[in-house]
Parts: structure tokens; sequence; C-alpha cells
């Protein structure tokens, strides 16, 4: 069974740093792209950054480039998010996500990041 | 940057009803299209991918339809337990998640 466990969230004053995790088990991690995403309150969902499986191609949204960096420990099986700059518009519930082809088709359940002084 | 455009936000559908929600994409994207629910509290689930490819084990009232700019997910014969979120997401050019669609039971 397929699963991936997000933590390292909490709350962070802005302009701070945090860093998240997602553990993944049921597969293959090191064969498979992953994801964060992420959803603020009361909005939609937003794609955040993307790494694929050998840490050779790396993609950031508009809105977090050049503060945030995904990174991966194929033997550790963890998908990382580092955050840096952080803002309130950064709150959110962040999600990881597994690869497959285009879209994503194992999530987490979701680590919660707020920003706030 | 391609934009997403899904209707509508809320539904509300009786139980045995048939139901669409639309993702309207800013060009094409070539049935580069995925649908999911999301249930409170749960992570979301990959219902519909490449447009209209149902997922392993997706019930088959689940179906979807669509290319060029536009999408539709239909639901043939609401369930209780298809209340939830529904959102699109475009793998075409980058990533773009639909705003998503509250589902409820009348």
């Amino acid at each position: 069974e397929v699963q991936l466990v997000e933590s390292g969230g909490g709350v962070v004053q802005p302009g701070g740093s945090l860093k998240l995790s997602c553990l993944a088990s049921g597969f293959s991690f090191s064969n498979y792209g992953m994801n964060w995403i992420r959803r603020a309150p009361g909005k939609g969902l937003e794609w955040v950054a993307s790494i694929s499986s050998s840490s050779t191609y790396i993609y950031y949204g508009d809105t977090v480039k050049g503060r945030f960096t995904i990174s991966r420990d194929n033997g550790k099986n963890t998908l990382y998010l580092q955050m840096t700059s952080l803002k309130s518009e950064d709150t959110a519930l962040y999600y990881c996500a597994k690869t497959l082809s285009y879209y994503f088709d194992y999530w987490g359940q979701g680590v919660m990041v707020s920003v706030s002084s | 940057d391609i934009q997403m455009t899904q209707s509508p936000a809320f539904l509300s559908a009786s139980l045995g009803e048939t139901v669409s929600i639309e993702c309207l994409a800013s060009e094409d994207i070539y049935s580069y299209l995925a649908w999911y629910q999301q249930k409170p509290g749960k992570s979301p689930q990959l219902l519909i991918y490449a447009a209209n490819r149902l997922q392993d084990g997706v019930p088959s009232r689940f179906s979807g339809s669509g290319s060029g700019t536009q999408y539709l997910l239909k639901i043939s014969g609401m369930q209780p337990e298809d209340e939830g979120d529904y959102f699109c997401l475009q793998g075409s050019k980058w990533l773009t998640l639909g705003s998503g669609t509250k589902l409820e039971i009348k």
C-alpha cells in the first residue's frame, strides 16, 4: 500500500524558515517523480514544486520560486521542501504527491504551515 | 500559464441524480487532464486520468469526457459516498489545478 506521510509543519514568523518532510513507503520511491501541492485556507489547490526521480529536473511555481527548495533522499525514501523567507500567504496545508506521467496518483494527508507574527 | 476554470463551485444533487462538473482550460491541453475527489480530512483520490480513463478501483458511475479546452466529469447516479470536493488537474504545460466543486446531497 502506497503511503505518504508529511511532517515538519508548524507556526513560524514572517521571514522565517521551515523544512517539510514526506516519508514514502509501499512503492519504489527512487523510480518516481514527487511533488508538493498546497491549499491555503478558503482557497483552491496550488502546485508548489516538482522533482524528478533522480533530482535531475526540478520545477517551481512562480509564487515560491527563489524561496523554496525541493529535494529528495532516495536512500531514505524521503522528499523535502525547504521553505525560506516565509510570508503570510504561504500559510496552507501542504501535501506531497507521487507523480505518474503528468498527474499525481497518490497524495499524503497534508501538514499545516502557519506563518504569523 | 494555463488557467483552469472549474464550474460550478457548489452543487447539490439528489440520490440517483446524474451530475456534471466542468473544467475549461485557457488553451488546448490535449486531454492531459485528471479528476480527483477529496473528502473532509482525507487526501485527494484520483478518479480519472487522460481525460476519460478510469483509475483502477473507481466505480464505473464516474466518467470523464472532453477534448481541447473543455472537459467534463460525470457521476451517473449520485451515491451518499460521492459527497465531497472535486477538482481537475491539467498537465499539458506545467501544472494547474481547478478551483474545486463542493458536491453535496440534496
